[in-house]
C-alpha cells in the first residue's frame, strides 16, 4: 500500500484536459511544498514534470501544470496529446523516516 | 549533458547479496545527491534511500535499514548500492536518480538495473 493515493486509472480524448489527484496527510503532501510528478512510459526510467507544487522544469510542455489545496496535490494535462499516455507518479518529502513517498502511480490513456 | 549510467542486470539466489553501480558524468558528483528508486514488476515506485556524495553520509527507508548499504567513489564518479540478504520480493528495476538537496526533486534518472531474485 503506497503512502500517496492515486487513482489507478484516467483516460481522456485529445485535445481535453484530465486532472489527477494525489492525496496524503499533513506529514507528507501538507506539510511541505516538495511535492512532485513523474511520468513514465513502459520500460523508461521516470521523468520529472512537475516540481515543488507547480514549478515545470525547462523543457516540459506548459500543458502540465500543478496546484495543491491542503492535503492533496494535482496534476493537470491540458490539450491532451497521444504521446501524454504513460503512467504518472506524485511523490512528497515527508517528515516520516522514510523521507520521500511516492503514490501508486496513475495510468493515463489517451482515447 | 548530465548521464546517469547504471550497471548491468543481476540475477541472484535468495539470500544473496547484489551490487549495484550509478556513474554519473556532466555534472560534480559531490554537489548533489544520489537517491535510489525500485520498480516491483508491474508495481509503483518505491523509494529506498539517499546518499550525499559530499561527505557520504546517508538516510535508508525504514523498511531497508537493516541491508542497504550506499556508498560514493567520488575518484570514478560512482555510487553504490549494495542490497543484502535478497529474497523473491526484492526482484525489480533499481533506478538511482539525482537530487540537488534532500528535499528536492529528482532531475535525472538513471537507465535502470534490473534485478532478479530466483533460486
Amino acid at each position: 500500500q503506497s503512502a500517496l493515493t492515486q487513482p489507478a486509472s484516467v483516460s481522456g480524448s485529445p485535445g481535453q484536459s484530465i486532472t489527477i489527484s494525489c492525496t496524503g496527510t499533513s506529514s507528507d503532501v501538507g506539510g511541505y511544498n516538495y511535492v512532485s510528478w513523474y511520468q513514465q512510459h513502459p520500460g523508461k526510467a521516470p521523468k520529472l514534470m512537475i516540481y515543488d507544487v507547480t514549478n515545470r522544469p525547462s523543457g516540459v510542455s506548459n500543458r502540465f501544470s500543478g496546484s495543491k489545496s491542503g492535503n492533496t496535490a494535482s496534476l493537470t494535462i491540458s490539450g491532451l496529446q497521444t504521446e501524454d499516455e504513460a503512467d504518472y507518479y506524485c511523490s512528497s518529502y515527508t517528515t516520516s523516516s522514510t523521507y520521500w513517498v511516492f503514490g501508486g502511480g496513475t495510468k493515463l490513456t489517451v482515447l | 549533458q548530465v548521464q546517469l549510467v547504471q550497471s548491468g542486470a543481476e540475477v541472484k539466489k535468495p539470500g544473496a547479496s547484489v551490487k549495484v553501480s550509478c556513474k554519473a558524468s556532466g555534472y560534480t558528483l559531490s554537489n548533489y545527491y544520489m537517491h535510489w528508486v525500485r520498480q516491483a514488476p508491474g508495481q509503483g515506485l518505491e523509494w529506498m534511500g539517499m546518499i550525499n556524495p559530499s561527505g557520504g553520509a546517508t538516510d535508508y527507508a525504514q523498511k531497508f535499514q537493516d541491508r542497504v548499504t550506499m556508498i560514493r567513489d567520488t575518484s570514478t564518479s560512482t555510487v553504490y548500492m549494495e542490497l543484502s540478504s535478497l529474497r523473491s520480493e526484492d526482484t525489480a528495476v533499481y533506478f538511482c536518480a539525482r537530487g540537488f538537496d534532500r528535499n528536492s526533486p529528482f532531475d535525472y534518472w538513471g537507465q535502470g538495473t534490473q534485478v532478479t531474485v530466483s533460486s
